[in-house]
């Protein structure tokens, strides 16, 4: 089956470092994506990683193992406007397919 | 910079009724989706569509669900009776090829009461 897993609620303080894990088991693997979705919003995207390893974009940076079918977003510096939620998801196949399998979200509260 | 657009951003029909939900994907995009997210659960993936045909759909896009892409710029969803349970946030997405991100429209709130 399906699975992504990422813990449901984190908070941090502002001007910290946050870092959110993704573990995933899905039947095929074409990218992982981290989008985020403030309440009541569309999911925005942040990042995405295809390869092993770490890619970096300004406070964000995303890593991932597909061996160990594990990903990590990191968030630095925090500000209170990145208090939202925050979600893993799994392309599994690409071409014309190449929908989205989502996690349930880590909502971050960043706090003063 | 170039949105996918949806509308309408809320829409409250009685059980039974027949809705469409319509989406301006961006322009050059070849890759269409509706994902659908209900209060507090996870976005859940619905159909993607391609070339002018759907090209996945998941166990939630029964027979009352449809898509169309009737012109060169509106992809839409229809149901065609619905549920109490299809009250959800519906979301449009589109992206440009194979290795690129996708891009989310502002969702339409559908309540069926």
């Amino acid at each position: 089956g399906q699975n992504i897993d990422q813990p449901t609620e984190m908070t941090a303080t502002e001007g910290a470092i946050v870092q959110i894990n993704c573990t995933y088991q899905t039947s095929g693997f074409n990218g992982l994506f981290w989008y985020q979705q403030h309440a009541g919003e569309a999911p925005t995207f942040l990042s995405y990683n295809v390869l092993d390893g770490l890619e970096e974009k300004g406070r964000f940076s995303s890593f991932l193992s597909r061996s160990k079918g594990y990903s990590y977003l990191l968030l630095k510096e925090l500000q209170m406007k990145d208090s939202a939620s925050y979600l893993c998801a799994v392309r599994d196949y690409g071409g014309s397919q190449g929908n989205l399998i989502f996690g349930k979200g880590t909502k971050l509260s960043v706090k003063p | 910079e170039p949105e996918v657009t949806q509308t309408p951003s809320h829409q409250v029909t009685q059980m039974g009724q027949e809705v469409i939900l319509r989406c301006v994907p961006i322009s050059n995009h070849l890759y269409f989706y509706w994902y659908r997210q209900i209060l507090g659960q996870k976005v859940e993936f619905l159909v993607s569509f391609y070339n002018n045909e759907i090209s996945e759909k998941s166990e939630i896009f029964d027979d009352q669900f449809s898509v169309e892409r009737p012109d060169g710029s509106n992809f839409t969803l229809k149901i065609r009776s619905t549920k109490l349970e299809d009250s959800a946030m519906y979301f449009c997405a589109s992206r440009y090829g194979m290795n690129t991100e996708a891009f989310f429209g502002q969702g339409t709130r559908l309540t069926v009461v």
